[in-house]
């Protein structure tokens, strides 16, 4: 069946540095990965889409990698402030259209620490 | 711009008492749409998903059972709820064939099966 596995279920990173999360997944070859930012009691909240053919996409402080070999996906914040601590879910992405239902990780709740 | 409304956001409801959650999508027409539920420090799990009116898919066997009446209108019902059925709620909506926009999800109902 299909697994997807986020490195730890917690991580703390000083303020500043870059933080750097985890998403590994087995028995699946998802089309596209998503990453999401859910605070506490709240829904997620979309944040990048990465395609298959796609090693590399960023947004501001963000960066996410994704190696279909290694079947697994990197998710970078840069410059790490306070208001980054949440947790993170990377969500896998089936192929065809019609087709379009996210499985999600367990995530990673983010602690930056001033 | 798109808007998604779900309520109530807690809930606290006797063993064997029956469910309704609603969850309205505005600014959009014919959203894929979405259930999911979290259990405490767990993943989201799809439990049903839907395309259009009237055409529900349900990914987990359980008690619970969804309808959608009216094309931005996503409902989750049960008829005798179970403790297991405690958890949080959530309802997304995507725009069909258009992953990049990802998943937005509605702001969730805590429910205490007591």
């Amino acid at each position: 069946s299909q697994k997807i596995e986020q490195n730890s279920e917690a991580l703390n990173i000083q303020e500043g540095k870059t933080a750097t999360l985890t998403c590994n997944y087995t028995n699946y070859s998802p089309a596209y990965l998503q990453w999401y930012r859910q605070d506490p009691g709240r829904g997620p909240v979309f944040l990048l889409l990465i395609r298959e053919n796609e090693k590399e996409k960023r947004k501001e402080r963000l960066k996410v990698t994704f190696d279909t070999t290694l079947k697994q996906s990197l998710f970078h914040i840069t410059a790490s402030q306070p208001a980054d601590s949440a947790t993170y879910l990377c969500a896998l992405d089936p192929r065809g259209f019609g087709n379009e239902k996210l499985t999600f990780g367990t995530g990673t709740r983010l602690t930056i620490i001033p | 711009s798109q808007t998604i409304h779900q309520w109530p956001a807690t809930l606290v409801q006797p063993v064997g008492s029956p469910l309704s959650l609603e969850c309205t999508v505005e600014g959009t027409s014919n959203p894929n749409l979405y259930w999911y539920r979290q259990a405490a420090g767990r993943g989201l799990q799809l439990l049903f998903y839907s395309v259009g009116i009237g055409q529900i898919s349900s990914e987990v066997p359980q008690n619970l059972s969804a309808s959608r009446p009216q094309d931005r209108q996503f409902i989750l019902s049960s008829k005798k709820l179970l403790l297991s059925d405690s958890g949080f709620y959530l309802c997304a909506w995507s725009a069909p064939g258009l992953r990049q926009l990802g998943y937005t999800f509605g702001s969730g109902t805590r429910l205490t099966v007591v």
